[in-house]
């Protein structure tokens, strides 16, 4: 199973881009790569998947490189409702699907 | 389309006391996992239903819980009897079957062992 890791948190500020990156040594071939957004209280939310280059939707991009071994979500232009925790996970292998959560990226945007 | 419901959104009991926890995933959905999220700690999986079918129940952390998904529709997670440690956030998920990764989460039930 491929684990994740992540920096523990991040401050930016209103307008700035923001780029987290996560780091996933042990991906497999058929795994996707999928972020997701917790605010407080509520559950996690679904940003953006990719499987290998570029993907961009109407809120991030997500970058990843050819060896598939790191990826990176992009924000652009943060506000204070960005401010969340932010997880990357990787899709388990074998057909069982078992996501493993790390400790995510506690993003707090500054006024 | 309705989303994944969790039902209670809150619990408070006592030690030794039996609770159930309902997740209503979205319909059609045939994955369904739990995860939870004790204070201070990472979210961490429980188990992954294929419609009725446990498929991976290897993160259960004991014999006092007890997930079921009878017919393949919603599932519950009981703990009996509760204990202080089991205080935490218990999220409910679900997703489609294919190549689609995406899951959905529901808000999630706080549970509180007195």
């Amino acid at each position: 199973l491929a684990k994740t890791t992540q920096p523990i948190s991040m401050d930016s500020y209103e307008g700035q881009e923001v780029n987290i990156t996560c780091s996933h040594n042990n991906i497999a071939t058929n795994d996707y790569i999928t972020w997701y957004q917790q605010f407080p209280s509520q559950g996690p939310r679904f940003i953006i998947q990719g499987y290998k280059t570029k993907v961009t939707n109407e809120v991030a991009s997500l970058f990843i490189p050819a060896d598939r071994k790191s990826s990176t979500l992009s924000l652009p232009r943060v506000s204070l409702s960005d401010t969340a925790v932010y997880y990357c996970l990787v899709g388990a292998t074998s057909g069982t699907y078992k996501y493993i959560f790390g400790t995510g990226t506690r993003l707090k945007v500054l006024a | 389309e309705a989303g994944v419901t969790q039902f209670p959104s809150h619990s408070v009991i006592e030690k030794g006391q039996t609770v159930t926890l309902r997740c209503d995933p979205i319909s059609g959905h045939d994955n369904l996992y739990w995860y939870r999220r004790v204070m201070g700690k990472e979210i961490k999986f429980l188990l992954h239903f294929v419609k009725e079918s446990k498929q991976d129940e290897s993160g259960m952390p004991n014999n006092r819980f007890l997930a079921e998904r009878t017919g393949g529709t919603y599932s519950t997670l009981k703990v009996q009897p509760a204990e202080l440690e089991d205080s935490g956030v218990y999220f409910c998920a679900s997703r489609d079957s294919g190549l689609d990764e995406k899951l959905f989460f529901g808000s999630g039930t706080q549970l509180s062992v007195l």
